[in-house]
């Protein structure tokens, strides 16, 4: 079954300091993996995907296969990124996603 | 473009109550979702549609239904409201998965309380 796993609720850390939000996920396939972002009392926005590769605001994310994990990191921490974290994944076969049951990001001054 | 916007943004209801959320969006977009968010739960799915005239059932669909008659709406109803329904609905829609961009494109959210 498809499942994603992020085990963390809440994940404090002091600006500057660097932050890894985990993800897990199974799926029975190759999967397509997403981290979502909401700030305060907004919307979801996508904030990477795996297959761009890409680093946004300074986070990336490494599909590790072996490990089925997804995980989020960003080397310096900075406040305006408190917000909640999603991780998803997609499932082609059941044109649906799945999403992970959030982290809450707390950057400290 | 508006993108996804979500009527009503607030809404308060009583036990027993019905009530229609609107979804719709502006980006000819194929597929449309209704999610629920709870604290510690994250997002679940609701129900789901990939195309106009088609609807699915997502994890948690009971004491909901929803309808897809034209492409840019998507309604989710509440026949008899609980306060276990109490939450935040969020609608998001994507382009055809496989097109290239398999972003969910999200709605503002409406926050639900049933008393």
């Amino acid at each position: 079954a498809q499942r994603v796993t992020q085990p963390e609720k809440l994940l404090s850390v002091f600006k500057g300091a660097p932050v890894e939000l985990k993800c897990n996920y199974s799926y029975s396939g190759s999967p397509e993996l997403f981290w979502y972002v909401q700030y305060s009392r907004q919307r979801l926005q996508l904030l990477l995907r795996h297959i761009s590769r890409e680093s946004i605001k300074g986070f990336t994310a490494d599909l590790n296969k072996g490990e089925t994990s997804f995980h989020l990191k960003k080397p310096f921490a900075q406040e305006e990124d408190s917000a909640m974290y999603y991780c998803a994944l997609l499932s082609y076969n059941f044109n649906k996603f799945y999403f992970g049951s959030g982290t809450k990001l707390n950057v400290k001054p | 473009n508006a993108g996804v916007t979500q009527t009503p943004k607030f809404r308060v209801l009583k036990t027993g109550q019905s009530m229609t959320l609107l979804c719709a969006q502006d980006m000819n977009h194929e597929y449309m979702y209704w999610y629920r968010q709870d604290p510690g739960m994250g997002l679940r799915l609701i129900h789901y549609s990939v195309g106009e005239g088609t609807t699915a059932k997502g994890e948690v669909p009971d004491g909901y239904n929803v309808s897809r008659l034209k492409k840019q709406n998507f309604l989710l109803g509440l026949e008899s409201a609980a306060p276990s329904q109490t939450s935040v609905y969020f609608c998001a829609s994507t382009p055809p998965l496989g097109t290239g961009n398999n972003e969910q494109y999200f709605g503002p959210g409406t926050r639900l309380t049933v008393t």
